[in-house]
């Protein structure tokens, strides 16, 4: 149970060009989904908070017309990164909050799970 | 503030050693969460472990234990007969009831054969 799928794995492009990259929730709703940014060798940075139907809470220094996140419904989150440069290129995790058995989920409650990660290389 | 510390960066144990990688926290509210989550090669984020603050108890799951002491604010976790599969990156974590999550800065752990 609550496993966690983002597509895709791994995206090249061009710079200048934006990308999308999916966060689904598989057996679980999720009202709320999380977008990390990773760098080598590094620990997660939280970019932004994802609540289905209301915008995103972003963290401070990320550039919300940038990093454009859509929460459209209970088990699907986005992320855009848009005009993408080489040094956008780096590691993106989503994951998404399980209420736990108790609130309709199928996990631990109030744990994040982590969806596979998408390795971005903005040419 | 809410801040995770892991002090060690990388460690390396010959395999079927034992090893325990130490979480040290910070928290001002009275109920949180602290967590374990395993990050291998592949980057994906496994979750481990959850434990309330209001339980202290010990927990073993095969050869996983976690330690829990409030009174030092840690959260250590101890591989007991390493092995090759459980070298990967270890984070912490800290979070309120319903809060965002505070992730150390990971433990890389490898097991050499």
């Amino acid at each position: 149970g609550a496993v966690v799928s983002q597509h895709p794995s791994r995206v090249i492009c061009k710079s200048g060009t934006s990308v999308k990259i999916e966060c689904r929730s598989l057996d679980f709703q999720a009202t709320t989904m999380f977008w990390y940014r990773q760098f080598p060798k590094q620990s997660l940075m939280l970019m932004a908070t994802s609540n289905e139907g209301s915008k995103a809470t972003y963290e401070q220094g990320v550039e919300k017309d940038k990093f454009l996140i859509n929460h459209a419904s209970l088990t699907l989150s986005t992320l855009t990164v848009t005009s993408a440069h080489p040094e956008d290129s780096s590691f993106y995790i989503c994951s998404a909050r399980d209420l736990g058995l108790a609130g309709g989920g199928v996990g631990i409650a109030d744990t994040q799970y982590f969806g596979p990660g998408t390795r971005l290389t903005v040419l | 503030a809410q801040k995770v510390t892991q002090a060690q960066t990388e460690i390396s144990v010959v395999e079927k050693e034992d090893v325990t990688l130490d979480c040290v926290y910070e928290t001002r509210d009275t109920t949180y969460y602290l967590f374990w989550y395993k990050q291998p090669p592949s980057g994906e984020l496994v979750f481990l472990i959850r434990r309330n603050s209001f339980d202290e108890q010990n927990e073993i799951s095969g050869r996983y234990s976690w330690n829990f002491q409030k009174s030092t604010s840690s959260f250590n976790f101890t591989i007991t007969a390493s092995q090759v599969v459980d070298s990967a990156v270890y984070f912490c974590a800290l979070s309120g009831v319903g809060n965002q999550f505070y992730f150390g800065t990971g433990t890389s752990l490898t097991v050499i054969p």
